[in-house]
């Protein structure tokens, strides 16, 4: 099994531009989708962007999702930031073969 | 539209047996490529998933957990069960269910229900 790691915390001001990476310990990053979760507090999370760089319907353009593979790692990039973007993100993967998951530890969203 | 809800006790003693129930709606547990998650979140922690069961009656769980864990379904009743044995108060977390899509996210969650670890 590989583990998914987050930055604990990121920062940005309003209408910037901030990106959080997710980093595969093993295997390529390219083996597996990474999807993303946003989490406000007191609510369950909500995808934000599925398979690499998808987005569910209603979610804003300014959320866009890529994967490195020189850095074995998956970002997400949250553009024109908003105070309503300050949450929780977690990413996760999809082990097909084994048929389970793995979540990153989670990275809080601050925007000053 | 896709909606589950957990449901169980609030309060489970040291060494008990926690028994957690997602009852949803929307899709069915039948159907090719769905599954149901489960995922808990200690206050203030990350996400640590649980355990999944497939439509075909496949159970998937985590490594670290796997001896204390089974998921069933009762497909008619559009209700999945979770069970942990020999809760601890470490184990004291929300618990949420969740559908797993066919993009393999979890597409839909339920509220989540907190349950705690005290005697």
């Amino acid at each position: 099994n590989y583990m998914l790691t987050q930055p604990h915390s990121v920062s940005g001001s309003p209408g910037k531009t901030v990106s959080i990476s997710c980093t595969r310990s093993s295997g390529s990053i390219a083996s597996n989708y990474v999807h993303w979760y946003q989490q406000r507090p007191g609510s369950a999370p909500a995808t934000v962007i599925y398979e690499d760089n998808q987005r569910p319907s209603g979610v804003p353009a300014r959320f866009s999702g890529s994967i490195d593979s020189s850095s074995n790692s998956a970002s997400l990039t949250i553009s024109g930031l908003k105070t309503e973007d300050e949450a929780d993100y977690y990413c996760q993967s999809y082990h097909g073969s084994s048929r389970g998951v793995i979540f990153g530890g989670g990275t809080k969203l601050t925007v000053l | 539209q896709i909606t589950l809800k957990e449901s169980g006790p609030t309060l489970v003693k040291p060494t008990q047996t926690l028994t957690l129930t997602c009852t949803f709606s929307g899709f069915s547990l039948s159907t090719g490529g769905v599954g149901v998650g489960w995922i808990r979140q200690p206050p203030g922690k990350a996400l640590e998933w649980l355990g999944l069961i497939y439509w075909d009656d496949d159970k998937r769980y985590s490594p670290s957990l796997k001896s204390r864990l089974t998921i069933t379904k009762d497909t008619s009743k559009n209700q999945v069960v979770l069970t942990m044995t020999n809760m601890d108060p470490v184990d004291t977390a929300t618990y949420f269910c969740a559908h797993l899509s066919r993009t393999t996210d979890f597409d839909s969650w339920g509220q989540g229900t907190l349950v705690t670890v005290s005697s």
